[in-house]
């Protein structure tokens, strides 16, 4: 059964730093990329960044870029995200989740992780 | 960048009644073109992918269709466990979600 179980999550005041974790299980880590997509509290899907099987290439959307780090390790099945200079618009459930093999879609989600960035 | 527009942002209907929510893309994506639920506290789950393949555990009574720029997202006869928020997604330069439609019990 593929699982997907996020973590670090927290309230940080703007400027702050947080590391958020996705431990992955079921599946072959190393063949999928994955992904980073957060909710703002009442809001809708914001895709946030990715990363290939191997780490090879690496994409952020343009509200994060400079700011997020996202990064894997294939031998602890883990996948990350880095958040530096954070602002109180970044508060969001951030959701770990699996791409398809032809990467088009989402397969598999966690049951995220809350970061409130408040002063 | 490809723009999804969800529509009606609320649908209110009964259990056994049918249910079609609509997306709408600004240019055409083909057939690439996935659907998720979300229930309150919950992650979203893949219903539909490729704009008509069911996901995996999908119950039947899940259907999609469309191809280019519209697309349906249908509910053959609503049970109380579908009540929750709907939302389009399309990968063009990355990953777009459309603004979501909650469907509520009337």
């Amino acid at each position: 059964e593929v699982q997907l179980v996020e973590s670090g999550g927290g309230l940080v005041k703007p400027g702050g730093s947080l590391r958020l974790s996705c431990a992955a299980s079921g599946f072959t880590f190393s063949g999928y990329n994955m992904n980073w997509v957060r909710q703002a509290p009442g809001k809708g899907l914001e895709w946030v960044s990715s990363i290939t099987g191997r780490g090879t290439y690496i994409y952020y959307a343009d509200s994060v870029r400079g700011r997020f780090t996202i990064s894997r390790d294939n031998a602890k099945n883990s996948l990350y995200l880095q958040l530096n200079s954070l602002r109180a618009e970044d508060t969001a459930i951030y959701y770990c989740a699996r791409a398809s093999n032809n990467w088009n879609y989402y397969d598999y989600w966690g049951q995220g992780t809350l970061v409130t960035v408040s002063s | 960048e490809i723009v999804l527009t969800q529509s009606p942002a609320t649908l209110s209907l009964s259990p056994g009644e049918r249910a079609t929510l609509s997306c709408r893309a600004s240019q055409s994506v083909s057939n690439y073109l996935a659907w998720y639920q979300q229930k309150p506290g919950q992650a979203p789950r893949l219903l539909i992918y490729d704009a008509s393949n069911r996901a995996t555990g999908i119950p039947a009574r899940f259907s999609g269709g469309g191809s280019g720029t519209d697309f349906t997202l249908t509910i053959g006869s609503l049970e109380p466990e579908d009540f929750a928020v709907y939302y389009c997604q399309h990968r063009s330069n990355w990953f777009t979600f459309g603004q979501g439609t909650r469907l509520e019990i009337k």
